[in-house]
């Protein structure tokens, strides 16, 4: 059984660049959730999508934005890029209802 | 403050000794309790997954809830130095905008 599966594992950006990230979650997975994790703040919950619905979102500026398509896979997107955004950013599928949410190994976004 | 606190550490113990790992949360909300592992360039992964108060067991873990005290914790007994990681609290909540919160985490060392 195929796990959770984010693309790209890593990247470098410049300042004011805008990036997309890549999740495919488990396979009859509904719930894709994602999560910014620094080494200050721990997991900071970004947005959940449930549907192609977004369910939730977190304090998190509108430069974070993201979407969920009829596949489940989802994409997030963070415009104009701060030194700050630089982290591990981590997807998680779950079934939809109370339960754990399985993670991917992450997107390590470096901002230069 | 946070809604679930959970030393950093880092923790250093010898190879078959008792790991004890706890978090405290201030929200009666949360309701599921759960302690992820997360190793170096990886997303973190379930190991346990509870809901009452009381102890539940698996293998070398057991999880304790105490929810009268809002206390959980993490045992691990004859630890292994393949359990070196980070362990994370996490807590899910049926009501609220962020439903799974996690703990800062708890970077473990098991030296041989």
């Amino acid at each position: 059984k195929a796990g959770v599966t984010q693309t790209p594992r890593y990247l470098i950006k410049t300042r004011g660049q805008q990036v997309t990230l890549s999740c495919s979650p488990i396979s009859g997975h509904r719930s894709v959730s994602w999560y910014q994790q620094t080494p200050g703040q721990g997991l900071q919950f970004l947005f959940e999508y449930f549907s192609e619905t977004q369910r939730n979102k977190g304090n998190f500026p509108g430069r974070f934005s993201g979407r969920q398509f009829s596949n489940s896979r989802s994409e997030m997107n963070v415009s104009t890029l701060e030194l700050g955004d630089s982290a591990l950013y981590l997807c998680a599928s779950s079934v939809g209802g109370v339960g754990g949410y399985t993670f991917g190994s992450g997107t390590r976004l470096t901002v230069v | 403050q946070k809604e679930v606190e959970q030393d950093p550490g880092p923790l250093s113990v010898p190879e078959g000794a008792i790991v004890s790992l706890n978090c405290t949360y201030s929200n009666s909300a949360f309701q599921y309790f759960m302690w992820y592992r997360q190793y170096s360039r990886k997303g973190p992964e379930l190991l346990m997954y509870t809901y009452s108060s009381g102890n539940k067991e698996d293998g070398r873990f057991t999880a304790q809830v105490d929810k009268s005290s809002k206390y959980i914790s993490l045992f691990i007994r004859d630890s292994q130095p393949s359990d070196s990681a980070t362990y994370l609290c996490a807590m899910y909540r049926i009501q609220g905008a962020q439903k799974l919160v996690f703990g800062q985490g708890t970077r473990l060392t098991i030296n041989p």
